[in-house]
């Protein structure tokens, strides 16, 4: 079964710019979360999607949003890009249904530098 | 807000040696999730745990969840090189389970 993939893996951004991430979870997960992790932070949670429908979301401000397709492959834009974007930004997926958790599989994360 | 407070944050140890970390919180999980991580990768799970007092191992891992439920330990007998890298605890907030992550213990192993 194939894991987690994320695209791209590297990117670099010019301040202001808008930028797409991308993440196909495990063939049959339907749940996707977004992580950033940065060395100040940690691992801090984006936002939760399930068959399409954003359910849960961290304390970011609104230039982080996403957006899950019929597939459940995500998408997650990033707007109006500030030097403290940089981070690695890890997508997970799980075969969590509604209301219950199970383990989350990470991909190997996209690493974004803004300058 | 809750928070997952992970030990230490650094360790050195001899390869062979056996290494202990823990994980506490003020809250109360019904899961706990042990992840490592290499430089520039993804976190890769390692143990997950469901129930109180259960002990579950994976090979020379050993994770327990604790009987409070704020807490839990994992455990690396016979450390080789390749056991080097950031182990961070995890544990799903709210009902829909998105993770909150400890800070993350930092192995080195010397040869």
């Amino acid at each position: 079964k194939a894991g987690v993939t994320q695209t791209p893996r590297y990117l670099i951004k010019t301040r202001g710019q808008q930028v797409t991430l991308s993440c196909s979870p495990i063939s049959g997960h339907r749940s996707v979360s977004w992580y950033q992790q940065t060395p100040g932070q940690g691992l801090q949670f984006l936002f939760e999607y399930f068959s399409e429908t954003q359910r849960n979301k961290g304390n970011f401000p609104g230039r982080f949003s996403g957006r899950q397709f019929s597939n459940s492959r995500s998408e997650m834009n990033v707007s109006t890009l500030e030097l403290g974007d940089s981070a690695l930004y890890l997508c997970a997926s799980s075969s969590a249904g509604q209301g219950v958790h199970t383990e989350a599989f990470f991909g190997q994360g996209t690493r974004l530098t803004v300058v | 807000g809750q928070q997952l407070n992970q030990s230490p944050q650094s360790m050195f140890i001899q390869e062979g040696e056996d290494v202990s970390m823990n994980c506490t919180s003020s809250s109360i999980f019904n899961t706990w999730l042990w992840y490592k991580q290499d430089p520039g990768e993804g976190p890769v799970l390692l143990i997950a745990l469901y129930k109180a007092g259960e002990l579950t191992s994976n090979g020379r891992l050993t994770a327990q969840f604790g009987i409070t439920r704020k807490d839990s330990f994992l455990n690396i007998s016979a450390s080789i090189p390749s056991d080097v890298g950031i182990y961070f605890c995890a544990g799903p907030i709210g009902s829909q389970g998105n993770l909150i992550f400890g800070k993350g213990t930092k192995l080195s192993v010397k040869p």
